[in-house]
């Protein structure tokens, strides 16, 4: 499986924007670019996923690389609530079953 | 609310005592899967069902087993608990596996304790 590559942890005020990176260097051209996060003591939750084009939805933005080899996933304006580990995830449509988790961020939000 | 239930949240076994791990859910999917999430580390599959075709993960330990005896229940066993097996236990669900936009649904997770 491709692999990907995120910071460790990131802080960030209340009310401001994220923008969470993640590389994915030796992405292939089928894989989809999936984004989940996981709040403290529960399961992992989807966040948003993308092929190609940028994509938006109520939780979040995901801008892609047009090179396709980084992201970015972006909360326009982060709370109390957003305090997650955020994982970015490579599915290949061979092995779409799966979901391979990296390390993840670890974002932080203060007041 | 649709959703994926996981009982009991909490479970303790002593070391050797086999243990099963429930997981219902009210999607109506036909995909399942358990995750294992030791602490500190990202989720690792085990296996998954797709209906009543069971899919085991290569480096899936013998000592975890699996059973679905309908859409909507899956349970975990493990037969012989060691130390090493102390993790959150996260089951899943999804509506195709051959679908790489579909989003998984995960329960609150089964924290499992071996003492």
């Amino acid at each position: 499986d491709a692999k990907t590559t995120q910071p460790n942890s990131m802080e960030s005020n209340e009310e401001e924007p994220v923008h969470l990176p993640c590389n994915h260097s030796t992405i292939s051209g089928t894989d989809y670019i999936h984004w989940y996060r996981q709040l403290p003591s529960q399961g992992p939750e989807y966040v948003i996923h993308g092929l190609t084009s940028n994509v938006n939805n109520r939780m979040a933005s995901l801008a892609i690389a047009e090179d396709r080899k980084s992201s970015t996933l972006i909360l326009h304006r982060a709370t109390l609530r957003d305090a997650a580990v955020y994982y970015c995830i490579l599915r290949d449509p061979g092995t779409a079953s799966k979901l391979t988790f990296g390390t993840g961020t670890r974002l932080q939000v203060t007041l | 609310d649709a959703m994926v239930i996981q009982n009991p949240r909490y479970q303790v076994t002593q070391f050797g005592k086999p243990v099963t791990l429930s997981c219902s859910q009210t999607l109506n999917h036909n995909v399942m899967y358990w995750y294992q999430q030791k602490s500190s580390q990202a989720p690792k599959l085990l296996f998954h069902y797709y209906d009543k075709d069971f899919n085991n993960e290569a480096d899936t330990p013998d000592n975890f087993q699996s059973r679905r005896p309908n859409t909507s229940f899956c349970f975990l066993d493990i037969r012989s608990p060691g130390l090493g097996d102390a993790a959150m236990y996260l089951c899943a669900t999804s509506s195709e596996t051959s679908v790489p936009t579909n989003e998984q649904f995960f329960g609150p997770g089964t924290r499992l304790t071996v003492l």
